[in-house]
């Protein structure tokens, strides 16, 4: 069966850190991966997705980076944390987007 | 016009209840439906998809309106497990990779 893992669960940095986090999906190949964002009481915000090792597409022009090395690995990163990039980060898979995605359990990331 | 829109509410019901969530979307290309769960401080996960002829799992059952552009959810005999927002989500159309999401409605069920 596929699994999908994200970590670390949660992260408390300082503003102007870098981040790193990763995901990595098993039990598939060449999947679909996403990268989002929801802020504290808000909607689901798209940040990458990728359809293919070293293809990422941006739907929100910030200080983040995507990078997808290898099939199923997908890193989410930035060199400069800002506060705003406060909120609970969740990575996504499918193998077709008619079938629906399956969710990571996130990474909690606070800015301070 | 937002590309999916839900009623945020609070719904306050009491157990055994019957409520029901509408949701609208804006692109009459959209192909698949879906209604997704999320519990407080956790991932969404998939409810159940919504197909045209209306779906039923248990106390849930899904109905899509393409006519009118809409999509509903009736939870029948509310438990208190049920409490968790409740995510209309809709791919764009053909050829898209992407699912746009609705910002959920929130249903809290009271003893």
């Amino acid at each position: 069966s596929q699994t999908i893992h994200q970590w670390p669960a949660t992260l408390v940095q300082p503003v102007g850190s870098p981040l790193s986090l990763e995901c990595t999906v098993e039990g598939t190949s060449n999947p679909n991966l996403y990268w989002y964002r929801q802020a504290a009481g808000r909607g689901l915000q798209l940040l990458f997705y990728s359809v293919g090792i070293g293809q990422i597409s941006s739907e929100v022009p910030q200080n983040l980076s995507a990078s997808r090395p290898q099939d199923r690995q997908f890193i989410l990163s930035s060199k400069k944390l800002l506060l705003s990039d406060s909120g609970f980060y969740l990575c996504a898979w499918s193998t077709d987007s008619n079938y629906g995605y399956t969710f990571g359990s996130g990474t909690r990331l606070t800015v301070v | 016009r937002k590309e999916v829109e839900q009623d945020p509410g609070p719904f306050n019901v009491p157990e055994g209840a019957t409520v029901a969530f509408n949701c609208t979307y804006s692109n009459s290309a959209s192909q698949s439906f879906f209604w997704y769960r999320q519990d407080c401080r956790k991932e969404p996960k998939l409810l159940m998809s919504v197909y045209s002829s209306g779906n039923e799992d248990g106390r849930f059952t899904a109905q899509l309106n393409r006519a009118s552009q809409y999509i509903s959810l009736l939870i029948r005999d509310s438990k208190l497990s049920d409490s968790a927002t409740y995510l209309c989500v809709v791919t764009p159309g053909a050829g898209s990779y992407q699912l746009t999401f609705g910002k959920g409605t929130k249903l809290s069920v009271i003893p």
